[in-house]
């Protein structure tokens, strides 16, 4: 089965400056999709980044960005710049690709506070 | 604004009664799923549909009944609530049965508490 674990429960950062969530995750399978999702005070679950397993070069979206180290099972978020707008819940989530359904498997969740 | 909905937002239920969640998404998507959201638990699937008339179990179904008799609706049913119930739930949809190539759109979820 597979697993995704997010070993900080809360972590806080300065305006402005960068921040680095961690997540691993648990599979057999050579092929599948992670992702990052941003969950703010207002509940709604937005994707933050997505990367494909079969990728070498690490997926970045503006000031997102991950750190893929698929030997180590690993798929960190780094957040550049932090912005007050960055407090939120964010979700590790892992998927198989050869599953006829899309079964996302997410993380426990880590509490990102921005302090200005 | 298009999207998913959720209705209600809130609810309080006692041991025993029934519900129904409602999620309407007007993307004219495929694939439309249950989610439930504890905290330290993140999300678990609870049911999905890949289309209408077509349902399946997820991770943690016992408890919960759901029906796609249209692609825009995904209620979930809730037949005799328990205290174990009681979480935030969330549904969501997407275009494709690849979530990767179009990301899954959330409705703004359920907050629920059975007393």
């Amino acid at each position: 089965a597979q697993t995704v674990t997010q070993s900080q429960p809360e972590m806080s950062v300065q305006e402005a400056e960068t921040v680095t969530l961690s997540c691993t995750y648990d599979t057999s399978e050579n092929n599948y999709y992670l992702f990052w999702y941003k969950q703010p005070p207002s509940r709604q679950m937005i994707l933050v980044i997505r990367q494909e397993a079969y990728k070498q070069q690490n997926a970045t979206e503006n000031r997102f960005s991950v750190n893929f180290q698929k030997a180590a099972k690993s798929f960190s978020l780094k957040i550049s710049d932090s912005q007050l707008g960055d407090t939120a819940m964010y979700f590790c989530a892992f998927m198989l690709t050869k599953t006829s359904y899309d079964k996302v498997i997410f993380g426990p969740g880590t509490s990102l506070s921005v302090i200005p | 604004n298009a999207g998913v909905t959720q209705t209600p937002k809130f609810q309080v239920l006692k041991t025993g009664q029934s519900m129904t969640l409602q999620c309407a998404q007007d993307m004219n998507h495929e694939y439309m799923s249950w989610y439930r959201q504890d905290p330290g638990m993140g999300l678990r699937l609870i049911h999905y549909s890949v289309g209408a008339g077509i349902t399946d179990q997820g991770e943690v179904p016992n408890g919960y009944n759901v029906s796609r008799s249209t692609t825009e609706d995904f209620p979930l049913r809730l037949l005799s609530a328990a205290p174990s119930q009681t979480s935030v739930y969330f549904c969501a949809s997407s275009s494709t049965l690849r979530t990767a190539n179009q990301p899954q759109h959330f409705g703004d979820g359920t907050r629920l508490s059975i007393l």
